[in-house]
């Protein structure tokens, strides 16, 4: 079965320092992996996915996300954050089963401050 | 193409009431979901349509929920004599097609439930 750990229920980091979101998944099947932000109120928007290839993959928003297998981790980072960073983010691994199903984690809220 | 169209996007219902969602896909989408985001969670599947066709129902979905993609376009989801424990986010997706570049699909803004 598919599961989703993400590390942290809340991050808080300074302006212009490095965001670090991490994510630990399960998968029975070769892992396609996702991150998703989410801005109060609102719905989810795709910041970066790995399905096959780079494992460095370079998403919106100066986002960049490893795949590592050996740690069946997926973290998301940023060099550098900005206020409007502010948001909840999601690590999600697709379902098995077929038919683009997602399970995701819990969310990480990341507070930024000046 | 404006997105995923979620309506309403509040809803406050007595427990007991019925209450009915729409989404409205981006246009030459063919694949839909509907998923539930409860406070301080991520979101859970609840349902899949290709087409018209409902592919696969979670066990979330209990028999008071259904929903319908009548024309293969646009979805509704319905919950009869709804609960306390009915109050989310009810968010829809939609995606074209299958296969690796497909996945990653489009949220809607989403529906909020408050049943009081």
């Amino acid at each position: 079965a598919q599961s989703v750990t993400q590390l942290g229920s809340h991050v808080s980091v300074s302006e212009g320092a490095l965001v670090l979101l991490r994510c630990n998944y399960s998968s029975s099947v070769p892992p396609y992996l996702f991150w998703y932000v989410q801005y109060p109120n609102q719905g989810l928007q795709l910041l970066l996915k790995y399905t096959t290839g780079a494992t460095l993959v370079k998403g919106i928003n100066g986002f960049e996300a490893e795949f590592k297998k050996s740690e069946t981790s997926f973290h998301l980072t940023k060099p550098s954050a900005h206020m409007s960073d502010a948001a909840e983010y999601f690590c999600a691994v697709r379902g098995s089963g077929g038919y683009n199903k997602l399970i995701f984690g819990a969310g990480t809220r990341l507070a930024v401050h000046p | 193409d404006t997105g995923v169209s979620q309506d309403p996007r509040h809803k406050i219902t007595k427990r007991g009431q019925n209450v009915t969602f729409r989404c409205d896909p981006i246009s030459e989408h063919n694949r839909l979901y509907w998923y539930r985001q409860t406070l301080g969670q991520g979101p859970e599947f609840l349902t899949y349509f290709q087409n018209e066709a409902q592919l696969e129902k979670s066990r979330l979905l209990s028999d008071r929920f259904s929903a319908e993609r009548p024309k293969g376009s646009f979805s509704t989801l319905e919950i009869q004599r709804t609960e306390q424990g009915d109050s989310a986010m009810y968010l829809c997706a939609s995606s074209l097609g299958g296969g690796a570049r497909n996945y990653g699909y489009t949220f809607g803004s989403g529906t909020r439930l408050t049943v009081v």
